[in-house]
């Protein structure tokens, strides 16, 4: 099971560089690592995947090491509206391991001016 | 607007009563999953699907509860002889299986409370 470790908490100020790991040492060769972005009273909202070195879009960066037991998200330049809970999501439902897909606690990320 | 939905976005029921949660993906998408949120703890993985077939289902998921997606398209999910433990947000996503690549688009979730 891709036991998934974040910290539980991070604060930034706006205009600073965040960067969230997320732990797995359990991950599965299939495994991708997703991360979404949470606010109250909303469903998750998809923010970048991986498999594996360095991914990256327009809103966020993926630094993922060789050997994928951990997974770092990196958020350029935050503003107060990036302040939200950040979940890691390992693992993919091939036929069978679904209840394997693991969100982890998430982190929450406060940001102040 | 052609992201996931789910309806309704809040039911409020008595211990006891049965209630059903609609969520319509986004088309043409071939997965569907329900997961269970409780307050602080991340998504739960309750079940999914691919095209009409529910393929797992956690070993959590109590007998209660019953999903369906009958045509491919939309599902359901029902909680039967609900009790206070199941009050949580549930949410539904959807996602299109290409090789090993499945992202999931979640919808805004149903607040269930039972009182």
């Amino acid at each position: 099971l891709a036991k998934t470790t974040q910290p539980i908490s991070m604060d930034s100020y706006e205009g600073q560089e965040v960067n969230i790991t997320c732990s797995h040492n359990n991950i599965a060769t299939n495994d991708y690592i997703t991360w979404y972005q949470q606010f109250p009273s909303q469903g998750p909202r998809f923010i970048i995947q991986g498999y594996k070195t360095k991914v990256k879009n327009e809103v966020a960066s993926l630094f993922i090491p060789a050997d994928r037991k951990s997974s770092t998200l990196s958020l350029p330049r935050v503003s107060l509206s990036d302040t939200a809970v950040y979940y890691c999501l390992v693992g993919l439902p091939i036929t069978g391991t679904a209840s394997k897909l693991t969100f982890g606690t998430g982190t929450r990320l406060q940001v102040t001016l | 607007d052609t992201g996931v939905s789910q309806d309704p976005r809040h039911k409020i029921t008595k211990r006891g009563q049965n209630v059903t949660f609609r969520c319509d993906p986004i088309s043409e998408h071939n997965r569907l999953y329900w997961y269970r949120q409780t307050l602080g703890q991340g998504p739960e993985f309750l079940t999914y699907f691919q095209n009409e077939a529910q393929l797992e289902k956690s070993r959590l998921l109590s007998d209660r509860f019953s999903a369906e997606r009958p045509k491919g398209s939309f599902s359901t999910l029902e909680i039967q002889r609900t009790e206070q433990g199941d009050s949580a947000m549930y949410l539904c996503a959807s996602s299109f299986l290409t090789g090993l690549e499945d992202t999931q688009y979640f919808g805004p979730g149903t607040r269930l409370t039972v009182l």
